[in-house]
């Protein structure tokens, strides 16, 4: 059984630029959570999707947004980047609510805005 | 505004020792509280999980005690061994589609 994982796992950007990270879910996993977790702080809540539709969000403006696709990967999308958006992204995938099931971590892309 | 309060930033734990970290939260509407455990360069993982129905929870050498009236839970690894060192995240979420993560706690075993 694989596990979650992320792409790419650095990525170094200008303000202003456009990024997009990728997340594969565990096999099986249907729901998506992205996290932003800055430098010695907790996990953020950005936003959640369920079976391809948006399923929660997070206090984070408009600029970030995501995709989750048929086969239940996801993208998770930041424009007009600002140097406050440096940090780790993370995305757990579970099946079904994580409330209820395992929401399962991956190692995260470190994004860099200068 | 941070909806779980977590402390101490760090801490220091001789082997064998008794950790533990304290969580505080305003939200009476949650009504579930893992414990996660992050390592260096990894994901977080879920450690152990409560639901306010039970004022505690053991699994092996973690327990979580939960205080429904205080609005406080807590993390106790009993034994602790130098393998547990780690950052650790107490959480609550009330509808599982949005989870609030706590500043974490460094935490160091010394051998």
């Amino acid at each position: 059984e694989t596990g979650v994982t992320q792409s790419p796992t650095h990525l170094i950007k200008t303000r202003g630029q456009q990024v997009t990270l990728r997340c594969s879910s565990q096999s099986g996993h249907n729901t998506v959570s992205w996290y932003q977790q800055a430098l010695g702080q907790g996990p953020q809540f950005i936003f959640q999707y369920y079976r391809e539709e948006e399923n929660g969000r997070g206090n984070f403006p408009p600029r970030f947004s995501g995709l989750q696709f048929p086969n239940y990967s996801s993208e998770l999308n930041v424009n007009a980047l600002e140097l406050d958006d440096s940090a780790l992204y993370l995305c757990a995938s579970s099946l079904g609510s994580p409330l209820y099931n395992e929401q399962f971590f991956g190692p995260g892309t470190r994004l860099t805005v200068l | 505004q941070q909806q779980v309060k977590q402390s101490p930033q760090s801490l220091i734990v001789q082997k064998g020792g008794i950790s533990i970290i304290n969580c505080a939260y305003e939200n009476t509407a949650f009504d579930y509280f893992p414990w996660y455990q992050q390592f260096p360069g990894k994901g977080p993982a879920l450690l152990i999980a409560i639901r306010p129905d039970v004022s505690e929870k053991k699994e092996g050498r973690f327990t979580i005690s939960f205080n429904k009236s205080a609005k406080q839970f807590s993390l106790h690894i009993m034994d602790s061994q130098p393998g547990d060192s780690a950052t650790y995240f107490c959480a609550a979420s009330a509808s599982g589609n949005q989870f609030y993560f706590g500043t974490g706690t460094s935490l160091t075993v010394i051998p």
